[in-house]
């Protein structure tokens, strides 16, 4: 059963360290997407991958957050110093692009808490 | 840019009513249009989608219907039962830009 691997899953740590969350996309998708969720709020999208080449990071705060796409396999969002303000559920997704659309697939959640 | 509305912000109906969720959105370009459904503490599950060139499609208790012209897409619950309760999202696909942009979400609760 392919599906979207994060890690860490939960991850609590102190204001002003460095955070890293890893996602393994399904094999064979080409596209790869980072969502923020707060409090079962709405699914705010940071970032977005195409042929690991970045597409769009306009919703991401450029000084403290970063993504790659260092292989196929592998995406990552680093934050750096983190804030209080960044506890969230970050997902991961990846889906196989379609000019007319494709369904993408979203793993467990990486659960940030920042103390 | 894109930007997509759904409303309502929260449904209660009862146990075998219908359940219908409204999503508009402002990119003409776009062209692919999920349901997604959360329950707590879990990721969001696709449970439906409409592509532009359809105006409906039926899975079963769930429809989707589409209005290209006036820009908006409804979701259908029919005969609800109470693990019918979570929260919905709908999500907006760009053709041009390749981003999936979601709505602010719809929750809903079915009482037994």
């Amino acid at each position: 059963d392919a599906r979207v691997t994060q890690t860490p899953r939960h991850k609590v740590t102190e204001m002003g360290q460095e955070v890293t969350m890893r996602c393994q996309p399904i094999l064979g998708h080409n596209t790869v997407f980072w969502y923020r969720q707060t409090m079962m709020q709405g699914l705010e999208l940071l970032a977005y991958f195409r042929n690991r080449a970045p597409l769009d990071d306009s919703g991401m705060p450029k000084d403290r957050f970063s993504a790659e796409m260092p292989d196929a396999t592998l995406a990552t969002l680093k934050i750096q110093p983190s804030e209080p303000r960044d506890s969230a559920v970050y997902f991961c997704a990846s889906g196989l692009q379609a000019s007319s659309g494709n369904t993408i697939y979203f793993g467990e959640g990486s659960w940030l808490t920042v103390v | 840019g894109e930007n997509v509305e759904q409303h309502p912000s929260t449904l209660s109906v009862q146990e075998g009513d219908s359940a219908v969720i409204k999503c508009t959105y402002s990119d003409s370009a776009s062209n692919y249009f999920p349901w997604y459904k959360q329950e707590l503490g879990k990721r969001p599950q696709l449970i439906i989608d409409i592509r532009s060139n359809v105006g409906e499609k039926k899975d079963q208790r769930i429809a989707v219907t589409l209005n290209k012209t006036a820009k908006h897409f409804s979701l259908h619950i029919t005969e609800t039962q109470p693990e019918d309760s979570a929260v919905y999202f709908c999500a907006v696909y760009s053709g041009n830009t390749g981003k999936l942009i979601f709505g602010q979400g719809t929750t809903l609760q079915v009482k037994p």
